[in-house]
């Protein structure tokens, strides 16, 4: 399995958009991208997941560079809610039945 | 909106008791995994089932024993627990070709 690299931390005040970037240098041609966060007192939701280039949904967007060894999650006009913690995982989706290995994500600070 | 149910969410129990977590999910999917997050916050893969069968079974005590009985239940049992076993215990659930998990809420284990 790929290892990911995340900064431990950001801080972003309300309204700003933040990008969490994750390095995944050794990403296997089978593996794909996939973005959860957790908020206190809660399991981990899935936000987003990509294998190439540039995904967007209602909540967020993942650009993936072109060597696939470095993806950023944009959050547009972050609010309070948005403060959790952030992880990027890489699995081949096919195997272990999407056995998922979280590392310690990224805290996600936002200042009104 | 909550398709994963555990309980309880919270038990504290004496070293040596026996307890048992339960699981439920009404998504219709194949595969049930058990996470356990200590208290850093990281969050280990203990066991994956799917359709009732045991897939993963990662490196932990013998004590601790998955248990499902269909494929939209999964329990864990840990028969005679110790201070290490103080946790929270997320149960999750997905389709077995997919890294999008669902989780639940956490159940909360403290161990006196």
């Amino acid at each position: 399995l790929a290892k990911t690299t995340q900064p431990p931390s950001m801080e972003a005040y309300e309204g700003q958009e933040v990008n969490v970037s994750c390095s995944h240098t050794n990403i296997a041609t089978s593996e794909y991208i996939y973005w959860y966060r957790q908020v206190p007192h809660q399991g981990p939701q899935f936000i987003i997941q990509g294998y190439k280039d540039y995904v967007v949904n209602e909540v967020a967007s993942l650009f993936i560079s072109a060597d696939r060894k470095l993806s950023t999650l944009s959050l547009p006009w972050v609010s309070l809610r948005d403060a959790a913690v952030y992880y990027c995982i890489v699995t081949d989706r096919g195997s272990a039945l999407g056995r998922l290995h979280f590392g310690a994500g990224t805290q996600l600070i936002v200042i009104p | 909106e909550t398709a994963v149910f555990q309980t309880p969410n919270y038990h504290v129990t004496q070293v040596g008791n026996e307890v048992s977590f339960n699981c439920k999910q009404t998504l219709g999917h194949d595969t049930m995994y058990w996470y356990k997050q200590d208290s850093k916050k990281l969050l280990k893969i203990m066991f994956s089932y799917n359709n009732k069968q045991l897939i993963v079974n990662e490196t932990v005590p013998r004590r601790f024993s998955p248990q499902s009985s269909d494929k939209a239940h999964l329990n864990l049992r840990i028969k005679s627990v110790e201070p290490e076993d103080s946790a929270v215990y997320l149960c999750a659930s997905s389709y077995s070709q997919t890294g999008q998990l669902y989780f639940g809420e956490g159940s909360k284990l403290t161990v006196l």
